[in-house]
């Protein structure tokens, strides 16, 4: 039920792209995405429904592929701050009422100088 | 705007010992969830609330957890007995519709 998510860390050099993979063998009814630097709160970045809808958010955007059950997310000419963990939380289809959230293991960016 | 607030923020204590920290949400939100965490790995469901009814509680929560959010407001989580393996950092967040976020969290670490 644990969404896989993928790479497990990539290392970009300032201005560099990375796309972050979420998978889940289950149907989804939507994915959040979330940031989280060393011995802070995750931070919520967005959230996409199902529908495929693409969301942005400076120039961190993310895509939902309700027919695969993957949700991608996509940073963009990264910056310095752009550092951390990023966490997929997938929430089931059929559970309208909860969204009880199943987080994947994180993606651990760094972005160096 | 004030965000959601645990407290404390680290609590040493040694096995066998009783543990119970807070969480403060925010104010209008009227969904609460308590989550664990570990080295290395994605925040872990426990248990939630909607206002004052504890709604599910996860598999893994063993019988010596238990959470309270009385009157629909803050909310406490007590873990009896500690175990080392209960060492990890537990997180609370609150939502009103979708987004859940989340506060700074409790270290909790048990020797």
């Amino acid at each position: 039920q644990q969404p896989v998510q993928s790479p497990q860390a990539v290392i970009l050099r300032e201005g560099e792209d990375a796309v972050i993979n979420c998978s889940s063998s289950k149907a989804l009814y939507s994915v959040h995405w979330y940031r989280q630097k060393h011995g802070e709160a995750p931070v919520f970045l967005m959230i996409l429904l199902k529908g495929g809808e693409q969301k942005g958010h400076e120039k961190i955007s993310a895509s939902f592929n309700e027919k695969k059950q993957q949700s991608s997310l996509y940073l963009t000419a990264s910056q310095l701050s752009y550092s951390g963990t990023y966490f997929c939380g997938t929430e089931r289809g059929g559970s309208f009422n909860d969204y009880k959230l199943s987080f994947g293991a994180g993606t651990t960016v760094t972005v160096r100088a | 705007d004030t965000g959601v607030s645990q407290d404390p923020r680290h609590k040493i204590t040694k096995r066998g010992q009783n543990v119970t920290f807070r969480c403060d949400p925010i104010s209008e939100h009227n969904r609460l969830y308590w989550y664990r965490q570990t080295l290395g790995q994605g925040p872990e469901f426990l248990t939630y609330f909607q206002n004052e009814a504890q709604l599910e509680k996860s598999r893994l929560l063993s019988d010596r957890f238990s959470a309270e959010r009385p009157k629909g407001s803050f909310s406490t989580l007590e873990i009896q007995r500690t175990e080392q393996g209960d060492s990890a950092m537990y997180l609370c967040a609150s939502s009103s519709f979708e987004t859940q976020y989340f506060g700074p969290g409790t270290r909790l670490l048990v020797l």
